[in-house]
């Protein structure tokens, strides 16, 4: 079945340091990938998505590519900000089955001064 | 515009009693999804209405669940009689019939605490 494995957290930074949260996927055929995030007392919003191989999605600095030889989707921002310190969620949606998501556990960011 | 709300943000309830979550998704929002985060773990998929209809029930842990949406606007989610392992943050999303895969959109989640 379908999978999605990200990098356990919490994950702690001081402010501009760069991130990176690993992802990757067990899906058959093309699926859909995408980073959701959680900020404190809100549901979870789309932060970036991309449909096929290759493809960047990009969002707020964010940035994750698409890499299906390594089934990989990892979420990158070069200069992070506390502003940014929420859960993140990397999921995929299998061709053809509408928005029917399957997630990954979710990374907690804590950004410090 | 109002977006996806969800009733109670929290409910504390015992072993065997019933507890019934309630999702207003945003309005005109055919598809309605109903998500649960067990305790560190991922986010799984329940099931999902367009209107009034069961689209797709297969995450629907047991029959101690019921989902219902009369109407087509509204949902409920009804567990009874609740058992420890339903602890968890249940989520409700929606979107509108043809907006791109994926792009969901979120309430805050009802965590329900089984004692």
């Amino acid at each position: 079945g379908n999978s999605v494995t990200q990098m356990e957290g919490p994950v702690t930074l001081s402010e501009e340091a760069f991130l990176t949260i690993n992802c990757t996927y067990t899906a058959t055929g093309y699926p859909s990938l995408f980073w959701y995030v959680q900020y404190p007392g809100e549901g979870l919003q789309l932060l970036l998505k991309a449909t096929k191989a290759d493809d960047k999605g990009s969002n707020k600095g964010f940035e994750a590519t698409y890499r299906k030889e390594t089934t990989s989707f990892h979420l990158e921002k070069g200069s992070v900000q506390v502003s940014d310190s929420a859960v993140y969620f990397c999921a995929l949606s299998p061709p053809g089955t509408a928005s029917k998501l399957t997630f990954g556990t979710g990374t907690r960011l804590q950004v410090t001064l | 515009e109002a977006g996806v709300t969800q009733f109670p943000s929290h409910s504390v309830i015992e072993k065997g009693q019933t507890v019934t979550l309630r999702c207003d998704p945003i309005s005109g929002h055919d598809n309605l999804y109903w998500y649960r985060r067990v305790m560190g773990k991922e986010i799984k998929f329940l099931l999902h209405f367009v209107k009034e209809s069961k689209q797709d029930e297969s995450g629907m842990p047991n029959n101690r669940f019921l989902a219902e949406r009369t109407g087509g606007t509204y949902s409920t989610l009804k567990v009874q009689p609740a058992e420890l392992e339903d602890s968890g943050v249940y989520f409700c999303a929606s979107t509108r019939q043809g907006l791109g895969t994926g792009e969901l959109f979120f309430g805050e989640g009802s965590r329900l605490t089984v004692l």
